[in-house]
């Protein structure tokens, strides 16, 4: 089966910790994003990458970091840095025109307690 | 810049009537423009988009939206509401190669 697929659903960090979320795309997708969703405010870009070895800062970049070393791969990490790291994380894909489709994953529900 | 405004945060219909999910945009030039259904504590789902050819775009489930430039709205319909379309509804523009630009939901609950 073709998709997005994103580990673990739920993770559960102490404050201080770095975390880091796995996204792994098997669509041949050029461009990955990551997205946070709070309750009422929709999404928001984190970082988003239009091809392997490169990747821009979205809206809310700080206290986040990723990497794109591969085409099928681009995981999140959310660091000490980052003030209120608990959320929904979404990981998308799209093949790179700009009337493309992002197809999403299941999402990744971080707590830190 | 692009922006959207979904005009309402909740809609509530009975089963078996219409649904209405309004949606305005703004754009400086031919948008994309997109609705995803979110079920809770899933991921996205794309519903249907436009994309300069028909205005009247028909997508799953019996939704459709019709792209009014003259409005500027893109608003989302359904004749007949059923249970199973309860979630949240995302408006979404895009301008270009790079990022969409997302409403902030509407939750649509639906009454037996």
């Amino acid at each position: 089966d073709g998709g997005i697929t994103q580990s673990p659903k739920y993770l559960f960090r102490k404050e201080g910790q770095n975390v880091t979320l796995s996204c792994e795309q098997n669509l041949n997708h050029d461009a990955m994003y990551w997205y946070r969703q709070d309750p009422g405010q929709g999404l928001r870009l984190i970082y988003y990458s239009q091809i392997v070895n490169d990747f821009q800062k979205g809206d809310i970049a700080e206290g986040y970091s990723v990497s794109r070393e591969k085409k099928e791969s681009f995981p999140l990490t959310v660091t000490s840095a980052q003030k209120n790291p608990t959320a929904f994380y979404l990981c998308a894909s799209k093949r790179g025109g700009s009337t493309d489709t992002q197809y999403f994953g299941p999402g990744t529900r971080l707590t830190v307690l | 810049a692009q922006s959207v405004t979904q005009l309402d945060s909740h809609v509530s219909v009975s089963e078996g009537t219409p649904v209405l999910l309004r949606c305005n945009y703004s754009s400086s030039y031919s948008p994309s423009l997109f609705w995803y259904v979110q079920h809770p504590n899933k991921g996205l789902q794309l519903l249907l988009k436009y994309t300069s050819a028909a205005t009247l775009v028909k997508g799953i489930n019996g939704f459709e939206a019709e792209f009014k430039k003259s409005e500027t709205s893109f608003h989302l319909t359904k004749p007949s509401a059923h249970m199973s379309d309860a979630a949240e509804y995302f408006c979404v523009v895009s301008e270009g190669y790079s990022t969409l630009t997302f409403g902030k939901g509407t939750m649509l609950l639906v009454s037996p």
